[in-house]
């Protein structure tokens, strides 16, 4: 059962514009957000993350808008670039009192800059 | 730090065989952990262990196990493989259970 739901699968950018990718989750236990970027032929690599007592975090052009009430969240990319042309995964966590971390991604979104 | 390694990158097999994939780190992390990602499904845990010595069984387990003899190692060993097996693998290591987990650049498994 997939807990959390990415959207879209695929998203075509212009350089220099924003590009936006939502999730949404179900499970309220969930403990921290975090978005991962993956290159082909790498593993996923965290980009940033956020815990679901912030409504927002920005590191540079990358900033995470986050709606608890509506069990949402989104990755903004600003100023997009060629080199930011990569599956973007994002994912919840439910960090254990004993056991496995619950680590839940979404099914991923290819994003392609054009130049 | 070389981070999470893995070997091989690539491997084919034919159903019925085994075969030991290879996680390493080195950054004396005590969890480590292997999931399969496989189109449309995300990440799936397989197995996992909060320190030497001590391993457990993630979501999907069957037809796979684990050992961890020293910190720096788990390696995962398919027993008998199936075509649906066929997936991408990565390893993972965090300092523990509750911190953001490292993750390998993958081996992707072909079982014909």
């Amino acid at each position: 059962q997939q807990q959390v739901k990415q959207s879209p699968q695929s998203l075509i950018v212009q350089k220099g514009g924003i590009s936006i990718i939502n999730c949404a989750y179900e499970n309220t236990a969930f403990d921290y957000f975090p978005w991962y970027q993956q290159f082909p032929g790498k593993g996923p690599a965290l980009l940033i993350a956020i815990r679901p007592d912030v409504s927002e975090k920005k590191e540079g052009r990358f900033t995470i808008s986050f709606n608890k009430s509506a069990k949402q969240f989104s990755l903004h990319i600003m100023d997009s670039q060629p080199g930011d042309s990569a599956t973007y995964f994002c994912a919840a966590i439910h960090f254990p009192i004993q056991g496995a971390q619950k680590l839940v991604f979404g099914q991923g979104t290819r994003l392609t800059i054009n130049p | 730090n070389a981070g999470v390694t893995q070997t091989p990158k690539f491997q084919v097999l034919k159903t019925g065989q085994s075969m030991t994939l290879q996680c390493a780190q080195d950054m004396n992390h005590e969890y480590m952990s292997w999931y399969r990602q496989d189109p449309g499904m995300g990440l799936r845990l397989i197995h996992y262990s909060v320190g030497a010595g001590i391993t457990d069984q993630g979501e999907v387990p069957n037809g796979y196990n684990v050992s961890r003899s020293t910190t720096e190692d788990f390696p995962l060993r398919l027993l008998s493989a199936a075509p649906s097996q066929t997936s991408v693998y990565f390893c993972a290591s965090s300092l523990g259970p509750n911190n953001e987990q490292f993750f390998g650049p993958g081996t992707r498994l072909t079982v014909l």
